[in-house]
């Protein structure tokens, strides 16, 4: 079966842009994490969506955002982007959450 | 505050012999770990989990060690390949379950 897609793989945005990334998970998957992998920082989780409701949300602040519909995809958006948000975002599904948690390639950001 | 993280940054072997990669996590409550393997340009790829109720799972050529005494866990792998090359990661539940917070990585080299 498909696995975790992740779209678009690159984004280039300017200083104080807005942008949405997207995510459809592995068929079947409920549950939907987001995280981010920067050099210096690594993977940081930054939230999870489970039914449509978001269950966990890590330390990042409120210009981070997400939501899951109801065919479980899931996008996230950033706001008034700042250059330190150039990093790999990468989305993971899994059945419930957490266990065996499937990546997709991350989409590639880079603010300038 | 919770961490993972990993003795060794970059681990240098030759082809054909066994690789062990480490980390140590700090989260007593954690009852369930992954590994996972990053190559250049892509997301990390699931190879293998434990749940805190066993101290050994093996897979294909890789093996899990889960010592709850002193909080570590290694990754074994058997006659290491070129294509083993890759970043791997560590990674915990801690006190959530929708959630994994990963080590900082080992890079792992193989050469002939």
């Amino acid at each position: 079966k498909a696995g975790v897609t992740q779209t678009p793989r690159y984004l280039i945005k300017t200083r104080g842009q807005q942008v949405t990334l997207s995510c459809s998970p592995i068929s079947g998957h409920r549950s939907v994490s987001w995280y981010q992998q920067t050099p210096g920082q690594g993977l940081q989780f930054l939230f999870e969506y489970f039914s449509e409701t978001q269950r966990n949300k890590g330390n990042f602040p409120g210009r981070f955002s997400g939501r899951q519909f109801s065919n479980s995809r899931s996008e996230m958006n950033v706001s008034t982007l700042e250059l330190g948000d150039s990093a790999l975002y990468l989305c993971a599904s899994s059945l419930q959450g957490g266990w065996e948690a499937f990546f997709g390639q991350g989409t590639r950001l880079t603010v300038v | 505050g919770e961490s993972v993280g990993l003795h060794l940054p970059t681990l240098s072997v030759q082809e054909g012999d066994n690789s062990i990669i480490n980390c140590a996590y700090s989260n007593s409550a954690s009852d369930y770990f992954i590994w996972y393997k990053q190559e250049s340009g892509k997301g990390p790829q699931f190879i293998i989990d434990i749940r805190s109720n066993m101290d050994k799972r093996q897979g294909q050529r890789v093996t899990v060690l889960l010592n709850k005494t002193v909080k570590h866990l290694s990754l074994q792998i058997a006659a290491t390949q070129p294509g083993d090359s890759a970043v791997y990661f560590c990674a915990e539940n801690g006190l959530d379950t929708d959630k994994l917070i990963f080590g900082t990585g080992t890079r792992l080299q193989v050469f002939p």
